[in-house]
């Protein structure tokens, strides 16, 4: 079964500055992989996947994410954060048949 | 596209009733819906997983009689929690997609306090 790791329960970063979050998963197949956000007392949006092809994936609200097999690891980048990304923010890997699994979250607090 | 309404976003009720919570696929035919138990500061954890038309399979310790889950129609899951009690007080959310389509769109959830 596949399960997601993510290391970073809680990071903080300065508006304007870069973001990395991580995100390990496990899955004995090619997996799809999913980041998503969710705001206080909200759902989740998608902010994107990666199913095959480029490794490089490009979301909305300026993410991206790099799939790198070797390190079986999905993290997610934004060249500048802006104080509207402080949000809860959730790796996920998914399988055929829509199985999902879910990373613990890690939740961003971005400071003036 | 790919809209999912979610329906109360907040429920109070007393112990031992039951509460239903809708999820609706508004513009796309849902062949699966997903439903998600969030406790505070926590992930999501995977209820169930029901197709229309099919009885709702259920994830391990999930207790199927207190928890009934209904997906007569393409568009429509509904979750009972049948004789509420405080410790069912969480964030419940729904997903939706489409057959062969591994994506899962959420709806904005629901906040269920127990009195």
């Amino acid at each position: 079964a596949q399960s997601v790791t993510q290391p970073d329960i809680h990071i903080t970063v300065s508006e304007g500055a870069s973001l990395e979050l991580r995100c390990n998963y496990s899955y004995g197949a090619t997996p799809y992989l999913f980041w998503y956000v969710q705001s206080p007392g909200q759902g989740l949006q998608l902010l994107l996947k990666y199913f095959s092809g480029d490794t490089l994936v490009q979301g909305i609200k300026g993410f991206e994410a790099e799939f790198k097999r070797s390190q079986s690891s999905f993290n997610l980048r934004k060249p500048s954060v802006h104080w509207s990304d402080a949000a809860e923010y959730f790796c996920a890997v998914g399988a055929e048949g829509n199985d999902m699994r879910f990373g613990a979250g890690t939740r961003l607090t971005v400071k003036p | 596209g790919a809209v999912v309404s979610q329906h109360p976003s907040w429920v109070i009720c007393k112990s031992g009733t039951s509460v239903k919570i809708e999820c609706r696929s508004l513009d796309f035919q849902a062949t699966t819906m997903f439903w998600y138990r969030q406790f505070p500061k926590q992930s999501l954890m995977l209820m169930a997983t029901s197709n229309e038309g099919s009885k709702a399979t259920y994830e391990q310790g999930v207790e199927k009689d207190k928890f009934l889950i209904n997906h007569a129609s393409l568009t429509l899951s509904t979750l009972t929690v049948t004789s509420a009690h405080p410790e069912d007080s969480s964030f419940y959310i729904c997903s939706a997609s489409l057959a062969g389509v591994n994506i899962q769109y959420f709806g904005a959830g629901t906040r269920l306090s127990v009195l």
